[in-house]
Parts: C-alpha cells; sequence; structure tokens
C-alpha cells in the first residue's frame, strides 16, 4: 500500500465547474496535510494546508480532512483554464513537528476546458 | 523574503560521470529535504535534515548519492557515478511548518 494515494486522473472539467481532488494516507499518525500545485515544467507550490478535521477555504479553494477515514480532499470552485495543473497531495507525519517525514502522492492531472 | 535558491538549473552529463547540486533554503528554515521526481510522477523523499543531522535517508542510494549540510544551513547532493535511470529533476524544500521548493535542478544523463 502506497503511503498516499491520489485519484487516477486524469481530470478533466469544463470552466466554471467544480473540481474534486481526492487524497488517502496510510500512517495514522500523519498530522499535517499539504495541497501544492505544479505546472508543468515548474516545482511545486503550496496552496493549502489543514491539520484538524473539518474544511478550511481560501478563496476559490477548499480543504477537507477526515481523518478517521484517512482522507484529504481539494475543491476547487469556479474552475479556471488557468487552474490546469498536477495537483499534489502532501502528508506529513510526526504530531505537527517541523521536522516530520514529508510524504507526496503520485498527483492528479487537471484540465480545465473552456 | 528570498526563496529557496537552487543551482545549477539544468545539467547533461554522461553516465558514470559526477555532479552535485547545490541548495540554499529560506532563512531560518531548520527543515531540509531533497526530492527526486521523475517525469509523471510524484516527488519522492531522498533526504531530509533537521539542521545538520540526518532525519530520513532511507530512500537514498547510498552507494552513488551522498548529502551533506554544513552548518544547518547551505546543502549538496552529489551523484557518483550518474546512472541514465538518475535523469530528473532534483528538488529541494525547506520548512518551519510548511515547505517550500526551489525550482529545481533537471538532470539529464546520457
Amino acid at each position: 500500500q502506497k503511503e498516499v494515494e491520489q485519484n487516477s486522473g486524469p481530470l478533466s472539467v469544463p470552466e466554471g465547474a467544480i473540481a474534486s481532488l481526492n487524497c488517502t494516507y496510510s500512517d495514522r499518525g500523519s498530522q499535517s496535510f499539504f495541497w501544492y500545485r505544479q505546472y508543468s515544467g515548474k516545482s511545486p507550490e503550496l496552496i493549502m494546508s489543514i491539520y484538524s478535521n473539518g474544511d478550511k477555504e481560501d478563496g476559490r479553494f477548499t480543504a477537507q480532512l477526515n481523518k478517521a477515514s484517512q482522507y484529504v480532499s481539494l475543491l476547487i470552485r469556479d474552475s479556471q483554464p488557468s487552474d490546469s495543473a498536477t495537483y499534489l497531495c502532501a502528508v506529513r507525519n510526526a504530531g505537527g513537528t517541523s521536522y516530520g517525514k514529508l510524504t507526496f502522492g503520485q498527483g492528479t492531472i487537471l484540465t480545465v476546458h473552456p | 523574503e528570498a526563496g529557496v535558491a537552487q543551482s545549477p538549473r539544468y545539467k547533461i552529463i554522461e553516465k558514470r560521470q559526477s555532479v552535485a547540486f547545490w541548495c540554499n533554503p529560506i532563512s531560518g528554515h531548520a527543515t531540509l529535504y531533497w526530492y527526486q521526481q521523475i517525469l509523471g510522477q510524484g516527488p519522492k523523499l531522498l533526504i531530509q535534515f533537521q539542521n545538520n543531522g540526518v532525519v530520513d535517508d532511507s530512500q537514498l542510494p547510498k552507494d552513488r548519492f551522498s548529502a551533506e549540510r554544513l552548518k544547518g544551513v547551505d546543502s549538496t547532493l552529489k551523484i557518483q557515478p550518474a546512472k541514465l535511470e538518475d535523469s530528473a529533476v532534483y528538488l529541494c524544500a525547506s520548512s518551519r511548518t510548511e515547505a517550500f521548493f526551489g525550482q529545481g535542478t533537471r538532470l539529464t544523463v546520457v
């Protein structure tokens, strides 16, 4: 079982729709969860972090965390063509400390078409 | 605030040659990560430092890869000798609570 798994893509949504990206993790001790966006040929860029169960909203982005189900998701509302990128889920173990191991999923390619 | 700096941006070498990558983290970030990202895959952790000590190097191919972080600031990652399968982007990230990445070094081994 992979430590961090993301739903297989690619995911294609029309402009203005909601894009839903999912991620599961295997380590129940994980405490910190992150979503990164990576444009082709660029390095990952942090877009959301979430540490407690529930929803966290930032503009058009909402991260959702369910530790009991070991599941974290990212919703992108009003998707724009500029959102087309690979989205990486990252999970850090070791109770919220700054030096926990940070593990990434394989990424989901999102394409937003006009 | 300056971001994570990496050099070089690109490197082409022949197999069996050696190569070194350099990373300067964000000021004050005690944690430094080196990742390998092969095209189409997520970043794979090679080594993690906390200040100048190694926290995790379980996925570092130690027969050919080495890394150091002198004085708990800058870090270098070395490959010697390189293999064709080492062709990838090598990413450095630093963290206090959230990790931020440098631009990466694209290595091509021919």
